[in-house]
């Protein structure tokens, strides 16, 4: 298996924009996280999916933030617009099950908003 | 709101010395794991403690859980430049049906040859 995939690696945009990323999980696993990681605030749980349904939304910091799983091989998360407070790098993880599982994280997206 | 503390935040050290992170907090965890991260990747799974006293090897890495299950350390022995790194360690509770795991903000360890 190729692990988890997110594209694209690296995103610089200009405030305002919209940003879409997307990750792939690995085949078989029921649980996708976003998670995003700053200096500051370290690693943050933005949302996750269990089944391709948002179970738990509490992490996204407002609503210029959306996430969706259309199915069980893809999710996308949608900044709109975007500030330079949200640059960070994104990630995308994955796991069997969620009951402190092994969450496989992808490479991440850099993401940087000017 | 559950917390973990990581101390130190960063850490520079020569290769062949021993050292000891640690991840605190005042909540209890049903378990805890420790994740490595590289530069430019995501963060690695290195070990999941679950029993309150636990210890656990891996190589040259010794993972202790709290017998009180709200903290861990993490002791590299002979450190080796191929250890630099992000160290995180992560709690897990259990909270209805569902959970997720909370994240500390980490130790940078830095071995120089």
């Amino acid at each position: 298996d190729a692990g988890v995939i997110q594209s694209p690696r690296h995103e610089v945009t200009e405030m305002g924009q919209e940003v879409t990323l997307r990750c792939k999980p690995i085949s078989g696993h029921d649980y996708l996280f976003w998670y995003r990681q700053t200096m500051m605030r370290g690693l943050e749980l933005l949302i996750y999916f269990n089944n391709n349904v948002p179970i738990d939304d509490s992490g996204m910091p407002e609503d210029r933030f959306s996430a969706k799983m259309p199915n069980a091989s893809f999710s996308t998360l949608k900044i709109q617009p975007s500030e330079p407070r949200d640059s960070a790098v994104y990630f995308c993880a994955s796991s069997i099950t969620s009951g402190g599982d092994e969450q496989f994280f992808g490479p991440g997206t850099r993401l940087t908003v000017l | 709101t559950q917390l973990l503390e990581q101390s130190p935040q960063f850490l520079s050290i020569q290769e062949g010395e021993n050292l000891t992170v640690y991840c605190n907090s005042s909540s209890v965890f049903s378990s805890l794991q420790w994740y490595r991260q590289e530069p430019g990747e995501g963060p690695v799974l290195l070990v999941t403690v679950v029993t309150g006293g636990e210890v656990k090897k891996l190589k040259r890495l010794t993972f202790q859980f709290g017998d009180a299950r709200k903290d861990s350390s993490l002791h590299i022995t002979a450190a080796q430049p191929g250890d630099t790194g992000l160290y995180l360690c992560a709690g897990w509770n259990y909270g209805g049906s569902q959970g997720n795991l909370i994240f500390g903000k980490g130790t940078k360890l830095s071995v120089k040859p």
